[in-house]
């Protein structure tokens, strides 16, 4: 079956303490992003990969950081997370980088920092 | 900035009532996406609209993209329990932006 899939669906943690939520896709898609969503917010992109190697800052990249070592996987990393970090964070990928492109998205991760 | 305001932000109907909702910009976008998100899953794409004026059919729900191509509708006739999500538009141009979504419940 076709889909994006994240780990863990739920994280607590706290404050300073290094965390990596994983995000694979088995569809061979070029790109993949990761979203975070918050209440009157919507989702606002936060890094995205157009392939292997590349990566590029979205609208609110501090205190994240992502790699794309392999096509199917784009982990991402908050080294010293905050409360403000607090929020649902989605991985998405498609197949092209054409912004009409359809998007999967994971199931998400539900992060909270104490 | 691009932005992409919805309206209603909320919208609680019955049963086989019909409603609307809007996508609005002052920015003009190459495509928009309507994606439907259920409670702890992500959004799923329901169209991608290109072209100033089209209208597109998803049995129940109509989709339209202004003449301008600046703003979107979706119109939900006889809602059903099974409409209830977030709805959220997405306008492309260099990048995709999200707009801040309508949460619709449908009660039986």
């Amino acid at each position: 079956e076709a889909q994006v899939t994240q780990n863990p669906r739920y994280l607590i943690t706290v404050t300073g303490k290094k965390l990596t939520v994983t995000c694979s896709q088995n569809m061979n898609h070029e790109y993949m992003s990761w979203y975070r969503q918050d209440p009157g917010l919507g989702l606002r992109q936060i890094y995205y990969s157009m392939n292997v190697e590349v990566t590029d800052k979205g609208d609110v990249p501090e205190g994240y950081k992502v790699s794309r070592k392999e096509k199917r996987n784009f982990p991402l990393i908050l080294e010293s997370p905050s409360p403000n970090q607090t929020s649902l964070y989605f991985c998405a990928s498609s197949l092209g980088t054409a912004t009409n492109e359809k998007l999967f998205f994971g199931s998400g991760t539900q992060l909270s920092v104490l | 900035t691009q932005l992409l305001e919805q309206s209603p932000q909320f919208l609680s109907i019955q049963e086989g009532e019909n409603l609307t909702v809007y996508c609005n910009s002052s920015s003009v976008f190459s495509s928009l996406q309507w994606y439907r998100q259920e409670p702890g899953e992500g959004p799923v794409l329901l169209v991608t609209v290109v072209t100033g004026g089209e209208v597109k059919k998803l049995k129940r729900l109509t989709f339209q993209f202004g003449d301008a191509r600046k703003d979107s509708s979706l119109h939900i006739t006889a809602a059903q329990t099974g409409d209830t999500g977030l709805y959220l538009c997405a306008g492309g141009t260099d990048k995709l932006i999200f707009g801040t979504g309508t949460r619709l419940q449908v009660f039986p």
